[in-house]
């Protein structure tokens, strides 16, 4: 079975500063999906950001992009220049190609100091 | 598109009673999950059904939790008997093929 591993429970990033989020999961499939979502305390689940395996591009929104390393199976997220309002919940999550087994990491708690 | 409706936002019951929680997914999305989240255990998927049938449910705890999809605009995921251990909160999530899954805003469910 797939599973994701995110080897951080907590990090902490200085407000404007960069902070890379780490994840790192396990599949024989050579075509699936990955994301990274955000949850503030809001609790709502947030989608930050998506990768296609097959795309070698490493995906970037605004301030949010991507380290993506299929053979090293590695999907790491770095936030530049950091809010106040990036703190929260990370989750690196995986989906196969089917559309079927959609699993998440533990997550990764970010604070971001003033 | 309202996005996935879930309901109720929170609900508190005592132990031994029936807990019924309840999903609209996404117009037009095929995959409908239900996903529990506990500090000690993270996001947990308990169960995801492809065009209104179960497709996997080997995330359910135990017999007291079961789910049902009778439609592809309504989904329940019930508790019976409830237990204090059961206290999270859940989450119900649609997709399309392929596609991210678009959460609803979570049922926060205490057993007491």
């Amino acid at each position: 079975a797939q599973t994701v591993t995110q080897s951080q429970p907590e990090m902490s990033v200085q407000e404007a500063e960069t902070v890379t989020l780490s994840c790192t999961y396990d599949t024989s499939e050579s075509d699936y999906y990955l994301f990274w979502y955000k949850q503030p305390p809001s609790r709502q689940m947030i989608l930050v950001i998506r990768q296609e395996a097959y795309k070698q591009q490493n995906a970037t929104e605004n301030r949010f992009s991507v380290n993506f390393q299929k053979a090293a199976k590695s999907f790491s997220l770095k936030i530049s220049d950091s809010q106040l309002g990036d703190a929260a919940m990370y989750f690196c999550a995986y989906l196969d190609n089917y559309g079927q087994n959609f699993v998440f990491g533990p997550g990764t708690r970010l604070s971001v100091l003033p | 598109d309202a996005g996935v409706i879930q309901s109720p936002r929170h609900e508190v019951t005592e132990m031994g009673q029936e807990v019924t929680l309840r999903c609209k997914p996404i117009s037009g999305h095929d995959y409908l999950f239900w996903y529990r989240q506990t500090m000690m255990r993270g996001l947990e998927l308990l169960i995801y059904f492809n065009n209104n049938v179960p497709i996997d449910d080997s995330g359910m705890p135990e017999d007291r939790f079961s789910a049902k999809m009778p439609n592809a605009s309504f989904s329940t995921l019930k508790i019976q008997p409830s237990e204090p251990r059961d206290s999270a909160v859940y989450f119900c999530a649609s997709s399309g093929r392929n596609t991210e899954a678009f959460f609803g805003q979570g049922t926060r469910l205490t057993v007491v």
